[in-house]
């Protein structure tokens, strides 16, 4: 079984651009998070998505980050003008409806110069 | 809110040492408890998982028992190998009913030498 996908795997970019990252959850898992890890930290939740509903989305900077999940399957994370704060790992994750584990992707590895 | 507190590594030892990462968490309810690994360059693996008070997680060698009297779940192992070497997360979930959201502990590195 596949685990969760995401990509790119690094992204350079210059501040004041636009990315964007995609995900693609384990097939199945209705429940899909995106975390936030910075250089030495551990993740810190950005929104999780029940499904299409995005059910927890207050940790998520609404100024300058979006997200979707058209169809409640696969996800994108966007951020609109990128700042070079925004230099970090952003995670994907997956679970099951009701279960205790959330399983992580490989993570993007986003660095704004 | 939620907290976990871990050890700050770097933790350096060498191969065949005892190891121990010492977690401790802040919580309302009964959460599940979990160590997380990341290996260089790869995203996070679930190590293992504690969901509730007395249980012993363990996998690949390591244990960790859920102390609700002590709020921790310290993270140990007997006889470490090169191949361990990697940052462990201490973590701790929300009920599935409120979405399992992970809160997660600073991370404690770990550098085996031979």
């Amino acid at each position: 079984e596949a685990g969760v996908v995401q990509s790119p795997r690094y992204k350079i970019i210059e501040k004041k651009q636009p990315v964007a990252f995609w995900c693609n959850p384990i097939s199945g898992h209705n429940t899909l998070y995106w975390y936030l890890q910075n250089l030495g930290q551990g993740p810190e939740l950005l929104i999780r998505y029940e499904n299409e509903e995005a059910v927890d989305d207050s940790q998520l900077p609404k100024d300058r980050f979006s997200a979707e999940r058209l169809k409640g399957v696969d996800s994108t994370l966007k951020i609109q003008p990128a700042e070079l704060g925004d230099s970090a790992v952003y995670l994907c994750a997956s679970s099951s409806t009701g279960g205790t584990e959330a399983f992580f992707g490989q993570g993007t590895r986003l660095t704004v110069v | 809110g939620n907290s976990v507190t871990q050890m700050e590594g770097p933790v350096t030892l060498s191969e065949e040492a005892f190891l121990t990462i010492n977690c401790t968490y802040t919580a309302t309810g009964y959460p599940s408890l979990f160590w997380y690994v990341q290996y260089p360059g790869e995203g996070l693996q679930l190590l293992l998982k504690a969901t509730k008070a007395d249980d012993k997680g363990s996998n690949k060698g390591f244990e960790a028992t859920y102390r609700k009297e002590t709020t921790s779940f310290h993270l140990e192992k007997g006889s470490v190998q090169v191949s361990d070497s990697a940052v462990y997360f201490c973590a701790l979930s929300d009920p599935p009913a409120a979405g399992n959201k992970l809160t997660f502990g600073g991370g404690t590195r770990v550098l085996v030498k031979p």
